[in-house]
């Protein structure tokens, strides 16, 4: 499968602190994107980053993206019971209209 | 802008019936769709690739003949389960893409959740 990993699986913590999600994936890509999705929902574009780039920020969102080890960071700054949602990284590995490899997800419980 | 809808939200239906989910993109046009299945607490796995007037490209291991997809239009993309079985039984999504040059975008829509009984 070329499906890529997160961690944690879950992942619970109180209003306030940080939360940061990792991704690791399997092949080249062309750029990482990352997801949220609220139970039973679709899904929510949060931020893209290319693969030349390092950083990306968005508001409370900050993504990293190593190439070298394939893998990438989600950090959610100062949280809010409403980040509470599954959150997937999917990578595309080509320009233009794109298949999207989702990972595994990380499941976040913020408690107020 | 770039909303895309499905219908139905939800659906149960007996097994050896076939069921049609539309999906549509209300105020874009999208030449190109993808349909991903997602069981519970589960990642999303891509189906298959809709093309507006072409057929559909499936992923290794979907039935093409079982998973029928037609895209019609720039704006919508149906997938019909043909003879549906419990383990049919998940959440499809849709999704659409748009913009023009480098990345795109892809704007998922809100799902809908077969059960088949």
């Amino acid at each position: 499968s070329q499906q890529g990993e997160e961690d944690p699986q879950a992942l619970s913590i109180q209003e306030g602190e940080n939360a940061t999600m990792n991704c690791s994936y399997k092949t080249s890509i062309n750029n990482l994107q990352w997801y949220r999705q609220n139970s039973g929902r679709g899904l929510v574009h949060l931020i893209l980053i290319r693969s030349n780039e390092r950083e990306k920020h968005s508001g409370r969102l900050r993504v990293t993206l190593d190439t070298s080890k394939k893998s990438s960071s989600l950090l959610i700054t100062a949280s809010r019971a409403a980040d509470t949602a599954s959150y997937f990284c999917a990578t595309a590995r080509n320009t233009g209209f794109q298949k999207l490899v989702f990972g595994t997800g990380t499941r976040l419980l913020v408690s107020p | 802008g770039a909303v895309v809808s499905q219908h139905p939200s939800w659906v149960i239906c007996k097994s050896g019936t076939s069921v049609k989910i539309e999906c549509r993109s209300l105020d874009f046009q999208a030449t190109t769709m993808f349909w991903y299945r997602q069981f519970p607490k589960q990642s999303l796995m891509l189906m298959a690739t809709s093309n507006e007037g072409s057929k559909a490209t499936y992923e290794q291991g979907v039935e093409k003949d079982k998973f029928l997809i037609n895209h019609a239009s720039l704006t919508l993309s149906t997938l019909t389960v043909t003879s549906a079985h419990p383990e049919d039984s998940s959440f499809y999504i849709c999704s659409a893409c748009a913009g023009t040059g480098g990345a795109y975008e892809q704007y998922f829509g809100p799902g809908t959740r077969l059960t088949v009984t």
